[in-house]
């Protein structure tokens, strides 16, 4: 039990286009969810935490404008990057986590590449 | 947010039991504590979570101390497949989620 999935898990974009990645939970109903960065050979830095049906909470640094998160169900949270830049190029995870668990379940990641 | 600190890296050889350490000296009351492995570009896996006391599932144990400010993973005899990045979180999971941040996390080299 606990699975979370996303998708895509790559993908590659030109500089200025918009990017969608979602977050599922397969087998739970998640209430909350959270979305992650990681750049190459460091922890991961959160970056917001979602409740469904209500705005994201973004950490300090990061701009709500440019990363869009939308929690509409309590299996679907998703975000998207605006206008991407390559210095957006990071892999992003997202967690979730139910209304009975303790703990959060992590997603496989998605691999951004900004050209 | 209660702050953990690990060590950055560790070595073992296949078969030998690790223990890894987390320091989280301002744990707070309703704070659980909560172990993961990372490989690379892979998510977090859970391993193991725990309150007070020992707590030992079927790939890993974990000891608390009586004060929390410390805890313990413990792999036994790890195989090269063991390598990997564990970090150490500390967070109020109860009654409302709250936030955790990840550490540096430990990256375990096991060696053949």
């Amino acid at each position: 039990g606990a699975v979370v999935s996303q998708h895509p898990s790559r993908v590659i974009c030109k500089s200025g286009t918009s990017v969608k990645i979602e977050c599922r939970s397969l087998d739970f109903q998640a209430t909350t969810m959270f979305w992650y960065r990681q750049f190459p050979k460091q922890s991961l830095m959160l970056m917001a935490t979602s409740n469904e049906g209500s705005k994201a909470t973004y950490e300090q640094g990061v701009e709500k404008d440019k990363f869009l998160i939308n929690h509409a169900s309590l299996t679907l949270s998703t975000l998207t990057v605006t206008s991407a830049h390559p210095e957006d190029s990071s892999f992003y995870i997202c967690s979730a986590r139910g209304g009975n668990q303790e703990t959060q379940y992590f997603g496989p990641g998605t691999r951004l590449l900004v050209l | 947010l209660a702050k953990t600190t690990q060590p950055i890296s560790m070595d073992s050889y296949e078969g030998q039991e690790v223990n890894i350490t987390c320091s989280h000296n301002n744990i707070a009351t309703n704070d659980y504590i909560t172990w993961y492995q990372q490989f690379p570009s892979q998510g977090p896996r859970f391993i193991i979570q725990g309150y007070k006391t020992k707590v030992t599932n079927e790939v890993a144990s974990l000891f608390i101390p009586a004060d929390r400010k410390s805890s313990t993973l413990s792999l036994p005899r790890v195989s090269l497949s063991d390598t990997a990045v564990y970090y150490c979180l500390v967070g109020d999971i109860a009654g409302g989620y709250q936030k955790v941040t990840f550490g540096t996390g430990t990256k375990l080299q096991v060696i053949p």
